[in-house]
């Protein structure tokens, strides 16, 4: 059965520096999102990406934050200078939109990216 | 702005009992709401999705209930077995289906 990828599984980083978080959708799939799950909190909404472009974004997802699909497989979350408090789980998730269909598909999660900044 | 809600935030059963969980939102205008699974330190599994149309959903021991009128949904697990212990997490979507709210999550652990 197809699934999201992610890589690394884990990343840990000193304050300051950047990431790039890179995920792997469903291949027919045309949407993806990033949510993120701070330890022992609900897990939130990031950003979510259709046609090359951002669709919504959350207020989370600020001036430090970026996506990009840099080929037809990859869809990668950058933080440009990464924050104590940007240690979490991130996750990347991908769905297919159905003509007429808004709202009605299943998300289809990776299994995440821990990443710790120090 | 949507807020979703799960009650109880951990349960503890032994092996074999029914149980329900509990998934409740403050606005009923949703395409549909979607369970999930999350062991410890794992991504989330899709478990069920249930359409705005739709009043329960299916899958092997698990049902799901939709009361959009009353803002709630239940997941019903049957006969529940230690390896079911996770924390299960409904989320719904918003108007343009792209960004999805979670609920806080309910852990579950069944006792052998």
């Amino acid at each position: 059965e197809p699934e999201v990828t992610q890589t690394p599984s884990h990343q840990v980083t000193q304050m300051g520096q950047e990431v790039i978080l890179r995920c792997v959708p469903i291949s027919n799939h045309l949407y993806f999102y990033w949510y993120r799950q701070i330890l022992g909190q609900k897990v939130e909404f990031l950003v979510s990406f259709y046609n090359n472009e951002i669709s919504e974004k959350s207020e989370i997802f600020d001036d430090q934050f970026s996506v990009e699909r840099p080929d037809g497989s990859n869809f990668t979350l950058k933080i440009r200078s990464t924050k104590l408090e940007d240690s979490a789980m991130y996750f990347c998730a991908s769905s297919v939109r159905l003509a007429g269909a808004v709202g009605q598909e299943t998300q289809y999660f990776g299994p995440g990216t821990r990443l710790l900044v120090l | 702005k949507q807020e979703v809600t799960q009650i109880p935030a951990a349960l503890s059963v032994p092996e074999g009992e029914n149980l329900v969980l509990n998934c409740s939102f403050t606005d009923s205008a949703i395409y549909n709401l979607q369970w999930f699974r999350q062991d410890p330190g794992k991504g989330l599994t899709s478990l069920l999705l249930i359409q705005s149309s739709q009043r329960e959903q299916t899958s092997g021991r698990l049902n799901a209930s939709l009361d959009k009128s009353s803002g709630r949904s239940t997941l019903y697990i049957a006969a529940s077995q230690p390896g079911d212990s996770a924390t299960y997490l409904c989320a719904v979507p918003n108007n343009a289906g792209n960004m999805l709210t979670f609920g806080g999550g309910t852990r579950l652990m069944v006792k052998p």
